[in-house]
């Protein structure tokens, strides 16, 4: 089955600066990469994902990077904002199909200093 | 917007004795999962479902847990009998149709069980 490994486990960073997350995967057959963050008290949330087919996907502050050949995959965010403070999962499927089941990361606790 | 829902939020039982799980999925969405995540770890697939039939039961403890999805739309999740290893958030969430190009997975709030 698919293996994901996520770091650092929790990140600190001075409001307005950016925030880099970092997972790797084992299967080679994935090809959907979601990242969920989750507040406290509920359920993960998606912020962005990206397939195989493109190597970088943005969505206003928040970018997902993706190197296949690496099997690594990381999001950014820039210009962060007290209410980023959250946990953060990156996923993988282990499959072609997006619609199998995720293996998700062990989640890394970020924190916005004001 | 619509929403996955689940119930109860909070759940406290002894050992030994039996608690169920609720979840009603967005409208629509015929895939249903039901993760358990242990405090401070990304949640881990129990079962998947496709409309009523299960897909992948790999991960679920048989011999204490079962779930179920009659008429494909809403789902119970139950432990019986439940251990203080159980104690966890229940995840519950579902995904559009494939055909629309989504894979996106829409979770509930979760029900946090304690045992004790």
């Amino acid at each position: 089955g698919e293996n994901v490994e996520q770091h650092p486990s929790t990140l600190s960073v001075q409001e307005g600066d950016s925030a880099v997350i970092k997972c790797t995967y084992s299967d080679s057959a994935s090809n959907y990469f979601p990242w969920y963050k989750q507040e406290l008290g509920k359920g993960p949330q998606l912020i962005i994902d990206i397939r195989s087919n493109v190597g970088e996907k943005k969505d206003q502050r928040i970018a997902v990077t993706l190197n296949k050949t690496a099997k690594h995959f990381s999001l950014h965010i820039t210009e962060t904002q007290p209410e980023d403070s959250a946990v953060y999962f990156c996923a993988a499927p282990g499959s072609p199909f997006g619609n199998e089941k995720l293996t998700f990361g062990t989640g890394t606790r970020l924190t916005i200093i004001p | 917007e619509a929403e996955v829902a689940q119930s109860p939020r909070y759940k406290i039982t002894e050992k030994s004795q039996a608690v169920a799980f609720w979840c009603d999925p967005i409208s629509g969405h015929a895939t249903l999962y039901w993760y358990r995540q242990i405090l401070g770890q990304g949640p881990e697939l129990l079962v998947q479902f496709q409309d009523e039939s299960v897909v992948d039961d790999s991960q679920l403890p048989k011999d204490r847990f079962s779930a179920e999805r009659l008429k494909g739309v809403d789902s119970t999740l139950k432990i019986q009998p439940a251990e203080l290893g159980d104690s966890a958030m229940y995840l519950c969430a579902s995904r559009p149709d494939p055909g629309t190009g989504s894979y996106e997975q829409y979770f509930g709030p979760g029900t946090r069980l304690t045992v004790t």
